[in-house]
């Protein structure tokens, strides 16, 4: 079965530039979050969906952080302007609802380095 | 994937031991924890979880104990194998589908 897809799975840009990481959750899942994974701070919850509607985005660092879900099978995250501080993997996870106790299941992340 | 800060907790282990990975986690009220294993240069990866109106949940070579008391999650590996070493991380669900990740405990398994 396919997991979690994230594209593309190394970014490298210069500050100032925007930045899309893209994202598309296990078929049939409710709930879709953006983490941000850097070693000082760990792994750190952004944003997440249900059924496509944002529902925490307190994890957003600022305004210059923008997530979409404008369909069940498909999530961007936007950085711009982008900043060297920006730097870090970003993870994308989804899961079921069943109850809201199930787990997040990972894709493999994307590598983001600002210049 | 590393987690956070320079000193990441290392657990070194002889192949074919068991390993214990221990957690301290946050909120009292918290229901519902979750154990993930991350390798380098992938996301962290569902080992166990456990619902909060529980001691003890085994899997396959693992099992994950709770003591609410103290607030403490622990996840034994049984027979620790090469393949183990990785990091591990706790995760705990504060409110809705916000989950706070510990900062990860580093398994080193040795020859």
């Amino acid at each position: 079965d396919a997991g979690v897809i994230q594209s593309p799975r190394h970014e490298v840009t210069e500050m100032g530039q925007e930045v899309t990481l893209r994202c598309k959750p296990i078929s049939g899942h409710d709930y879709l979050f953006w983490y941000r994974q850097t070693m000082m701070r760990g792994l750190e919850l952004l944003i997440y969906f249900n059924n496509n509607v944002p529902i925490d985005d307190s994890g957003m660092p600022e305004d210059r952080f923008s997530a979409k879900m404008p369909n069940a099978s498909f999530s961007t995250l936007k950085i711009q302007p982008s900043e060297p501080r920006d730097s870090a993997v970003y993870f994308c996870a989804s899961s079921l609802a069943g109850g809201s106790n199930q787990p997040q299941h990972f894709g493999d992340g994307t590598r983001l380095s600002i210049l | 994937g590393e987690s956070v800060g320079l000193h990441l907790p290392t657990l070194s282990v002889q192949e074919g031991d068991n390993s214990i990975i221990n957690c301290a986690y946050s909120n009292s009220a918290s229901d519902y924890f979750i154990w993930y294993k991350q390798e380098s240069g992938k996301g962290p990866q569902f080992i166990i979880d456990i619902r909060s109106n529980m001691d003890k949940r085994q899997g396959q070579r693992v099992t994950v104990l709770l003591n609410k008391t103290v607030k403490h999650l622990s996840l034994q590996i049984a027979a620790t194998q090469p393949g183990d070493s990785a990091v591990y991380f706790c995760a705990e669900k504060m409110s809705g589908q916000n989950f706070v990740f510990g900062p990860g405990t580093r398994l080193s398994v040795l020859p």
